[in-house]
């Protein structure tokens, strides 16, 4: 049974690129969630997707934005990298968008030079 | 919104101690409640969850109890292992955003 997986592991980029970070589900799973978990504090929300459409938002600018594909796959973009965009980004799964059990992936770790 | 504290770590144990990590939360209602653990390098495992007021969470020898009078939801183990060494984070379920909240996570050595 495939859990969650994500790519790439590591990125570098400089401060003003745009980035593109890419999360599967665990198999049978159809909603995607991303976390943003900056050095030594706990993860925090940026937002959900459900059936292609984004259905919840945290307290994050758009320059954050994602995609769903047909298959539950999921993209995570960046634009205009901020020092502060530097975190280990996390995809959750979950069947529903209501379901309170998330599944982590093991994370991208961005750093903003 | 929703809020957790948690106690501050590190929290260093010998091999065979007992554990209890402290966790209270601010939310909405009764929301499902987690623990998850985080081992160096790697993202999120989930430990247990309790979805009711009075029920237990356990697994692998690790429980917490849903207390609603008290909107806590403390880590226990009875005896800790050095291969438990990571950090733990209480995480209530925010029915409205349908996302977690987290704390700032706790970090336990366990020394041999």
């Amino acid at each position: 049974d495939a859990g969650v997986t994500q790519s790439p592991t590591h990125l570098i980029k400089t401060r003003g690129q745009q980035v593109t970070l890419r999360c599967s589900p665990k198999s049978g799973h159809d909603t995607v969630s991303w976390y943003q978990q900056a050095l030594g504090q706990g993860p925090q929300f940026i937002f959900q997707y459900y059936e292609e459409e984004e259905r919840q938002r945290g307290n994050f600018p758009d320059r954050f934005s994602g995609h769903q594909f047909p298959n539950y796959s999921s993209e995570l973009n960046v634009n205009a990298l901020l020092l502060g965009d530097s975190a280990l980004y996390l995809c959750a799964s979950s069947l529903g968008t209501f379901t309170d059990t998330q599944y982590f992936g093991p994370g991208t770790r961005l750093t903003v030079l | 919104g929703d809020s957790v504290t948690q106690m501050e770590g590190p929290v260093t144990l010998s091999e065979e101690a007992c554990l209890t990590i402290n966790c209270t939360y601010t939310a909405t209602g009764y929301p499902s409640l987690f623990w998850y653990v985080q081992y160096p390098g790697e993202g999120l495992q989930l430990l247990l969850k309790a979805t009711k007021a009075d029920d237990k969470g356990s697994n692998k020898g690790f429980e917490a109890t849903y207390r609603k009078e008290t909107t806590s939801f403390h880590l226990e183990k009875g005896s800790v292992q050095v291969s438990d060494s990571a950090v733990y984070f209480c995480a209530p379920w925010d029915t409205g955003r349908r996302a977690l909240t987290f704390g700032s996570g706790t970090r336990l050595q366990v020394q041999p």
